[in-house]
């Protein structure tokens, strides 16, 4: 079974460019989940889709970040413009549904951004 | 609203000594826990989690952790440390209900070296 695929998995930009990141679930995954890793930090979520409709985006800078996952398979997570402060690795997750006793999140590689 | 606390961001064993890797939680509503390993530019691997039911958890890789509901602690730990075990390590917990169900909230990670 094919993993959760991200790309890019390394970019750098200078300040107030524009970036995009995309996602490509496992399979039959419904729900879909974007993380932010700080360097010396844990993930945090920043997006949870159930299918291409939004769950939690409360942790999601929407000034500058947005998300979106047509028709419920691949995502893209943008940036525009980007911060030095948005330098992290973002990570991708999904799973079969959000029940956390059923099902596990399998995460991909991550995409590590440099913001100069 | 649920946290983790990670004691120690840096953790040196010795090859065949015992791993010790504390984690204690704070949650309104009974926990889900879980813990991941992150080996370098890979992306989360679930190494167990808890849910209900038997409070000592054993995972892939030898590893286990005992759920102590009066201690709020998750403790990761492995009879004998492997070269191959060295990794980043988190802990983290789901809330289990709500707008935000399966959401993971993770500590800020342990970083384990293992000596020959």
């Amino acid at each position: 079974e094919a993993g959760v695929a991200q790309s890019p998995r390394y970019k750098i930009i200078e300040k107030r460019q524009s970036v995009a990141f995309w996602c490509n679930p496992i399979s039959g995954h419904a729900t879909l989940y974007w993380y932010q890793q700080i360097l010396g930090q844990g993930p945090k979520l920043l997006i949870q889709f159930q299918n291409n409709g939004v769950v939690d985006d409360s942790q999601l800078p929407k000034d500058r970040f947005s998300a979106e996952r047509l028709k419920g398979v691949d995502s893209t997570l943008k940036i525009q413009p980007a911060k030095l402060e948005d330098s992290a690795v973002y990570l991708c997750a999904s799973s079969s549904s959000p029940a956390p006793r059923l099902d596990t999140q399998y995460f991909g590689p991550g995409t590590r951004l440099t913001v100069l | 609203a649920q946290s983790v606390t990670q004691l120690g961001s840096h953790v040196s064993v010795s090859e065949g000594a015992l791993v010790l890797l504390r984690c204690n939680y704070s949650s309104s509503v009974p926990p889900y826990l879980f813990w991941y390993v992150q080996y370098p530019n890979q992306g989360l691997q679930l190494l167990l989690k808890y849910t209900t039911g038997a409070t000592l958890v054993k995972g892939i890789n030898g590893f286990e952790a005992e759920f102590k509901k009066s201690e709020t602690s998750f403790h990761l730990t492995k009879p004998s440390a492997h070269m191959s075990d060295a990794a980043e390590y988190f802990c983290a917990v789901s809330t289990t209900g709500g707008t935000s169900y399966g959401k993971l909230t993770f500590g800020q990670g342990t970083i384990l070296t293992v000596h020959p």
